[in-house]
Order: structure tokens, then sequence, then C-alpha cells
């Protein structure tokens, strides 16, 4: 079976870093994915990474390590709008996500 | 700007009904998907189509089935509605495989309360 494990809970502030730890052990890998979803609302798309190294997307970065199972994303200047839920997906095949649990991050002022 | 709708925020259901869930996507996907989400367990996949009329399983397939007539449309059936099935449940739609980094699009959700 797939196994995609992050932190439950995850509490910063304002104008801080935080980083989001993901590993995965998946019967296949095509590539990772970091969606953000916040309360009662849908998951939105953050970042995608397929080969090793570090992707920058203006406050938000990931990184993805394929020989250890790993990827962060690593959230800069932290602001309250950025209190969410944080997914980690991994995609297996050609169509499958499987999802981690979810990372709630708390911004407090 | 890729819209996937769906039919209902919030639905309540007694149990044994039968009990549809539509999803529509507006940017003509080849793929659907529906999820649940519950508290601690994340996203779990459903069913997904990659094609109207095909269907295939995800992980907990067991009490549901699913309807994919129209390209756009994309239906989650629960034939006999449970207590268990109370949940949040989440529609998404994406481009086929060689399409970019083909991430899937996500409709608002449904919450289901079975009594």
């Amino acid at each position: 079976g797939q196994n995609i494990d992050q932190p439950t809970e995850m509490t910063a502030t304002e104008g801080a870093i935080v980083q989001i730890n993901c590993t995965y052990q998946t019967s296949g890998f095509n590539g990772l994915f970091w969606y953000q979803q916040h309360a009662g609302e849908a998951p939105t798309f953050l970042s995608y990474n397929v080969l090793d190294g570090l992707e920058e997307k203006g406050r938000f970065s990931s990184f993805l390590s394929r020989s250890k199972g790993y990827s962060y994303l690593l959230l800069k200047e932290l602001q309250m709008k950025d209190s969410a839920s944080y997914l980690c997906a991994v995609r297996d095949g050609d169509y499958k996500l499987s999802f981690g649990a979810g990372t709630t991050v708390t911004v407090r002022a | 700007d890729v819209k996937v709708t769906q039919s209902s925020r919030y639905l309540v259901k007694r149990t044994g009904e039968k009990v549809f869930l539509e999803c529509v996507q507006d940017m003509d996907h080849e793929n659907m998907f529906w999820y649940r989400q519950d508290p601690g367990l994340g996203l779990r996949l459903i069913y997904f189509s990659y094609d109207v009329k095909m269907k295939e399983k995800g992980d907990i397939p067991e009490g549901y089935s699913v309807s994919r007539e129209k390209k756009e449309r994309f239906s989650l059936i629960l034939e006999s509605a449970s207590t268990s099935q109370t949940s949040m449940y989440l529609c998404a739609s994406s481009l086929s495989p060689g399409d970019s980094s083909y991430e899937q699009y996500f409709g608002p959700g449904t919450r289901l309360t079975v009594t």
C-alpha cells in the first residue's frame, strides 16, 4: 500500500518561516504535489516536483529527494492568510494521487 | 480558469436512501475523480474515470458506484446510504498524462450527513 506521512499540526509566527516535511513509501512514483486547503474550501494546487531539487514559486518553495522518499514545503514570510491545511500527495501511476492526512498550519500574530 | 462544481454543499439523507452526488467541470478534462475526506485520514480515492463511460476503482470503492455518460459530468452514487458514509465528498478533474503536471482541480465539496 501507499504510506505518506506528514506532521499533524504546526504553529508559527507571522513573518516567520515554516517547513512542512513529507515522507512517502509508494509502489510507484510519478510526481509529488502540494495542495493548500483553507477550512471549508476546496484544495488548491501549490506545487509539483518530479525531479530532485528545489522548485520556488514566490513565498512558497518545494523540495524533493526521490532517493530518500522525502519532500518539504517551505513557506516564507508567513501571513495570517497562510493558516490552512497543507496536503502532500504522490502520483504513483498515470492518474491516481495518494494523499497524506494533511498538516494544519496556524499562523499567530 | 478551471471550474469544478458540485450539486450541493450540504446534504442530509437517511440510512438506506439512494444518494446521487453530481460533479461538473467546464475545462474539457479527460479525467475525473471522487474522493472522501475524513479528519485524520486525508483524502481517499473512491473512483476515477479517464474517459466517458470508463471507470476505475480507487482505494475505497465499497458501497459506491459512479456514472460518466458525458465528458463534463461525473456522478457518485451511494446505493444504500449508511452512517459510515457521513463525510466530505470532493470531486476533481485533470488533464491526461503528457499535459504538463496535470494537477487535479477540486470542487468545493459536498458535506453529506447520513442519519
